[in-house]
């Protein structure tokens, strides 16, 4: 089946600093991906939707200052945390999909906890 | 709008039992896909099975199965035969047609007991 890797797994940085997780597919190549958020024991909010060659797509309320995404290349995306606070500390995960109609992969998350 | 509704919090199931983990969908797109996902503790989410809105039998993947109801707008996962790595929270999850965007239920957590 389809892989996405995500990078860093966990990470614990201090308010103010930003952080950059990656996420890649690794046997496919993905025009899209998307960014996904989720608070402990509720389900995933979509925040993004990577492009790759042009600008993400951002749901409503989701701060795109905040929140950079960079999709480079047809197998990476970027998310990037700017000037990090507490109530940044979340579940990150992304997906990625071979195709239009094909099924979502997701990587293995990223625990950011702002201190 | 699209919604997704997933009215059981939690489940409990002994092990080697059957159980029914509901999803009901709310769309007015006459197309559509259905998928359900597993998230283990460690974070992860995995692919179950999908089922496409056109598709004339119910999907099966293994042990689990859909139990696709159009007209009453539900996909309730049904997973045979329960093991004890069955623990997970699960989530229902609906596509419109031409987007790649996922709708996700609420989830319910199954807890499989010896």
């Amino acid at each position: 089946g389809a892989v996405v890797s995500q990078h860093p797994s966990r990470v614990i940085c201090k308010s103010g600093t930003s952080v950059k997780i990656e996420c890649r597919s690794l046997d496919f190549q993905a025009t899209t991906m998307f960014w996904y958020r989720q608070f402990p024991k509720q389900s995933l909010m979509l925040m993004a939707t990577s492009n790759e060659g042009s600008k993400a797509t951002y749901e409503q309320g989701v701060e795109k200052d905040k929140f950079l995404i960079n999709h480079a290349s047809l197998t990476l995306s970027t998310l990037t945390v700017t000037s990090a606070h507490p109530e940044d500390s979340s579940f990150y995960i992304c997906s990625a999909s071979p195709g239009l109609l094909e099924t979502q992969y997701f990587g293995p998350g990223t625990r950011l906890l702002v201190l | 709008a699209q919604k997704i509704t997933q009215t059981q919090p939690g489940m409990f199931v002994q092990e080697k039992e059957a159980v029914t983990l509901d999803c009901t969908y709310d769309t007015s797109d006459p197309s559509y896909g259905l998928f359900w996902y597993k998230q283990p503790s460690s974070g992860e989410m995995i692919f179950l099975i999908y089922q496409g809105s056109y598709d004339q039998q119910n999907a099966t993947e293994g042990r689990y199965s859909l139990n696709f109801q159009k007209a009453r707008k539900s996909a309730n996962l049904v997973i045979s035969a329960s093991q004890l790595g069955d623990s997970a929270m699960y989530f229902c999850a609906m596509r419109r047609p031409g987007f790649q965007k996922l709708v996700f239920g609420t989830g319910t957590r199954l807890l499989v007991s010896p």
